[in-house]
């Protein structure tokens, strides 16, 4: 059973940095690639990031560009996001999905809310 | 970035009638187009993608449709466990995108 369990959410003040993980089960992590979705509270969802299998590529929408990172270990089946310079719009609930898209599993959610 | 419009935005039905949900780009994605579902509580799930491919574990009574600009979910004999939010996503180029989403009540 594929599974991805999210940790690392929390309140933080605008301007800070936070890291999510990601621990992925139930697949091959290495043969996939992965990604980072978002839903900020009652609105719908938004793509954050992508990272090749290898983890050689990564790809991310204007508006996290140059301020998160999505990186994996494949040793450790592990995802991350560092989150950089966090704003107020970046509340959200993240989700670990697999694949680069479409994203065939989702995780729960780990909640990352901005605010001072 | 292509613009997805989803509509209706809400739709109420009652167990064993069937119902549609529309998705339309603003240009062509040829038949890449997914349907996920959301519900309280639970993993979002990928219901069908490339258009009309059911995802393992999708039932039969889930069908997609459309090529181009214009895409249809169709969920026929509504079981209650169908209620809850759905989106579209087009995954013919980056960035994917996300229609905004209908939510499917129990009339």
């Amino acid at each position: 059973e594929v599974q991805l369990v999210e940790t690392g959410g929390g309140l933080v003040q605008p301007g800070r940095s936070l890291k999510l993980s990601c621990v992925a089960s139930g697949f091959t992590f290495n043969n996939y690639w992965m990604s980072w979705t978002r839903q900020a509270p009652g609105k719908g969802l938004e793509w954050v990031a992508s990272i090749t299998n290898s983890g050689g590529s990564t790809y991310y929408p204007d508006s996290v560009k140059g301020r998160f990172t999505i990186s994996r270990d494949n040793a450790q089946n592990t995802l991350y996001l560092q989150m950089n310079s966090l704003r107020s719009e970046d509340t959200a609930t993240y989700y670990c999905t697999r694949g680069g898209s479409p994203f065939a599993y989702w995780g729960q959610g780990t909640l990352v809310t901005v605010s001072s | 970035d292509v613009q997805m419009t989803q509509s209706p935005s809400n739709l109420a039905a009652s167990p064993g009638e069937s119902v549609s949900i529309n998705c339309k780009a603003s240009k062509s994605i040829s038949k890449y187009l997914a349907w996920y579902q959301q519900k309280p509580g639970k993993a979002n799930k990928l219901l069908i993608y490339s258009g009309s491919t059911l995802q393992s574990g999708t039932p039969s009574r889930f069908s997609g449709s459309g090529s181009g600009t214009d895409f249809t979910l169709t969920i026929r004999n509504l079981e209650p466990e169908d209620f809850g939010l759905y989106y579209c996503q087009q995954h013919n180029e980056y960035p994917p995108t996300f229609g905004s989403g209908t939510k499917l009540e129990i009339k």
